[in-house]
């Protein structure tokens, strides 16, 4: 069964432009997560999505958004980027995001912001 | 408000011997724990995970081990590998919150061959 795919893996944008990453679950998982890596602060949890609906979200500004596809994709969006949102952007995915499961991780996008 | 505290930075151990890390958490409730291996610029990858109503769950070279009471997780690797070398990330699921987890801020393991 294949992992969960996450394209672009790298990126570049400059202060004020926006961007869209994407998200593609293990087959059969319908929850999404969302999480972003720094050295700074860690990992921190982003979003999750499950049926096209967000269900939970961390402490992000509203320039950090999201949405589901009925396939479970998922994407999320940041807007008027800032040199601080530079990070490694993780998405998990699990079965039904309950709380005995495993969430399994894709490779990660790298973005850079100027 | 670090709810999941991973206090060693880094670890080192010769190869053949046992490598622990060490987990603690603040919040009597989470349900669920998991262990995750990260290498840089890649996502973790799962290794072992446990539930709160147990105190040990072993898979192949993994421990992990659960005190609820000291409110302390550790990952025992026994034997432990040069490959093993990596980000051992440690991680908490709330009872309240769905798909989010809360990671500690890692421990850098060096298995020296």
């Amino acid at each position: 069964k294949a992992g969960v795919t996450q394209t672009p893996r790298y990126l570049i944008k400059t202060r004020g432009q926006q961007v869209t990453l994407s998200c593609s679950p293990i087959s059969g998982h319908r929850s999404v997560s969302w999480y972003q890596q720094t050295p700074g602060q860690g990992l921190q949890f982003l979003f999750e999505y499950f049926s096209e609906t967000q269900r939970n979200k961390g402490n992000f500004p509203g320039r950090f958004s999201g949405r589901q596809f009925s396939n479970s994709r998922s994407e999320m969006n940041v807007s008027t980027l800032e040199l601080g949102d530079s990070a490694l952007y993780l998405c998990a995915s699990s079965l039904g995001g309950g709380n005995q499961e495993t969430q399994y991780f894709g490779p990660g996008t790298r973005l850079l912001v100027l | 408000d670090q709810q999941v505290k991973q206090n060693s930075p880094s670890l080192s151990v010769q190869e053949g011997r046992i490598s622990i890390l060490n987990c603690d958490y603040t919040n009597s409730m989470f349900d669920y724990f998991l262990w995750y291996k990260k290498y840089p610029a890649e996502g973790p990858t799962f290794l072992i995970s446990i539930s709160s109503i147990k105190d040990k769950n072993e898979d192949g070279r993994f421990t992990v081990f659960l005190n609820k009471s000291a409110k302390h997780l550790s990952l025992h690797i026994v034997p432990s590998q040069p490959g093993d070398s990596a980000v051992y990330f440690c991680a908490a699921v709330p009872s309240s919150n769905t798909g989010k987890l809360i990671f500690g801020q890692g421990t850098t393991l060096q298995v020296k061959p």
